[in-house]
């Protein structure tokens, strides 16, 4: 597609269930980032993937989030246990890659555990 | 870890002027952009600019890294560029290309 996808585009889910986000990039674009905001907030910053690979994970909040690319192109966030704290809009970005830095959002899932 | 402060928190102007937005940053960086959420929540990438002066219309940007700071100039305002405008910054340690955003400045235009 021309831009970042991401399904669902809500999610509404119950505390203690698991769930799994994904995230389709800009086509040849060869890293990939997760991020959250909430509300009134800017996004922060969840990992990021170069290629297959976890190049940063710095920014997940503890081991209840796990995130995977295993072909290097759709990504997928997936949370454990999940907690009211967590209730969010999860935001996927993606880049060129190399020198090329310059990120570009998709719409968004917006995340709410009852 | 790196700070980022976004000023004026909120701006309200009437159609056709002119506004300067102001993003600070507490560390060197290699890297650096300026986003526009729209009101549906869409976020837009506007500039990657960690140095120098960059136009595109009636937006243009300025960053001076030397003195951590960088500006996004709108001019002649329309109503559709209300919404927030983000700083976010990357690059300042492990050469992690994660960005650090500020809160952002919620700007609205009144026709």
């Amino acid at each position: 597609g021309a831009g970042v996808s991401q399904t669902p585009s809500n999610k509404v889910t119950e505390k203690g269930k698991y769930v799994e986000l994904r995230c389709d990039p800009i086509s040849g674009h060869t890293a990939l980032y997760w991020y959250r905001q909430s509300l009134g907030q800017g996004p922060e910053f969840l990992i990021y993937f170069q290629g297959t690979g976890a190049a940063d994970d710095s920014g997940l909040p503890n081991d209840r989030f796990f995130a995977v690319r295993p072909e290097g192109s759709v990504s997928t966030l997936k949370i454990q246990r999940t907690e009211r704290g967590d209730s969010a809009v999860y935001l996927c970005a993606s880049s060129l890659g190399g020198g090329s830095k310059k990120q570009f959002f998709g719409p968004g899932t917006r995340l709410t555990v009852l | 870890g790196i700070q980022v402060e976004q000023s004026p928190p909120d701006l309200i102007l009437q159609e056709g002027a002119n506004s300067t937005l102001r993003c600070n940053f507490s560390d060197s960086v290699n890297n650096l952009q300026w986003f526009h959420q729209n009101p549906w929540g869409q976020l837009i990438n506007l500039f990657y600019i960690p140095s120098g002066t960059k136009q595109n219309g009636r937006l243009s940007a300025t960053t001076v890294a030397t003195e951590r700071y960088s500006l996004l100039y709108i001019s002649s305002s329309q109503t559709t560029d209300s919404g927030v405008y983000f700083c976010a910054v990357g690059g300042s340690g492990g050469g992690a290309d994660g960005l650090t955003f500020g809160k952002g400045t919620h700007l609205i235009i009144q026709p």
